[in-house]
């Protein structure tokens, strides 16, 4: 069974600050990996999706790696802003198409001005 | 031109009562899921139907019956609700294969059985 730990459970941080979120995973067998962001009393947003085959995607301010053989995914966010204030969560797809999800419980992030 | 949009946004209900909630996707997408997040975040799958056909089951109670009747939508009814029902149930669609796999998720339904 995948277990998705995500450290820490919650961060506050000044604007600008550079943030690394961690994301880790027990079976390595997966076949992808989303980061995403969730507002209060909102739905999900998809950030950036890496297969297993790649070490990092990034979009924007967001930079994500994935160390398949650890087990760990890192979500990096740079000069992070007020409006990043949210929660995220990483999620790992079993091993194949089709797979199911397996969610982390998320780092509350809160970036003050 | 909501991607994926879910009817009711809130439901407020009383045990024993059944209800349905419905789920629509615009994106063309093949694959349609249901998840519960608990009242301590915790995302869990729930279902997941491909092309129609129920791919994930996962050890929910059967008072939950799933119903897709095309592509496009994605539908949940729940019989004999119960207080631990509630929770936000979220609808989310992906297009499988090729690397294209992100989920889209709607806005989610907060149902509250009293």
């Amino acid at each position: 069974k995948q277990e998705v730990t995500q450290i820490p459970a919650a961060l506050s941080v000044p604007e600008g600050e550079n943030l690394v979120l961690n994301c880790s995973f027990t079976d390595s067998a997966i076949y992808n990996l989303q980061w995403f962001r969730q507002d209060p009393g909102k739905g999900l947003t998809s950030l950036l999706l890496i297969q297993s085959s790649q070490r990092e995607q990034t979009s924007g301010r967001l930079n994500a790696s994935l160390d398949k053989s650890s087990g760990r995914s890192t979500l990096y966010i740079a000069a992070s802003q007020p409006g990043d204030s949210a929660t995220y969560l990483c999620a790992v797809r079993r091993g194949s198409t089709l797979g199911r999800l397996y969610f982390g419980r998320g780092t509350q992030l809160t970036v003050w001005p | 031109d909501t991607a994926v949009s879910q009817t009711p946004k809130y439901l407020v209900t009383q045990m024993g009562n059944d209800k349905s909630i419905k789920c629509e996707q615009n994106l063309g997408h093949d694959t349609m899921y249901w998840y519960k997040q608990d009242s301590k975040k915790f995302l869990k799958i729930m279902f997941s139907y491909n092309n129609k056909e129920l791919i994930i089951n996962e050890t929910v109670p059967n008072r939950f019956s799933p119903k897709s009747p095309d592509k496009a939508h994605l539908n949940l009814h729940i019989n004999s609700l119960e207080l631990g029902d509630s929770a936000v149930y979220f609808c989310a669609s992906s297009q499988e294969g090729a690397g294209r796999e992100t989920q889209y998720f709607g806005p989610g339904t907060r149902l509250l059985v009293l």
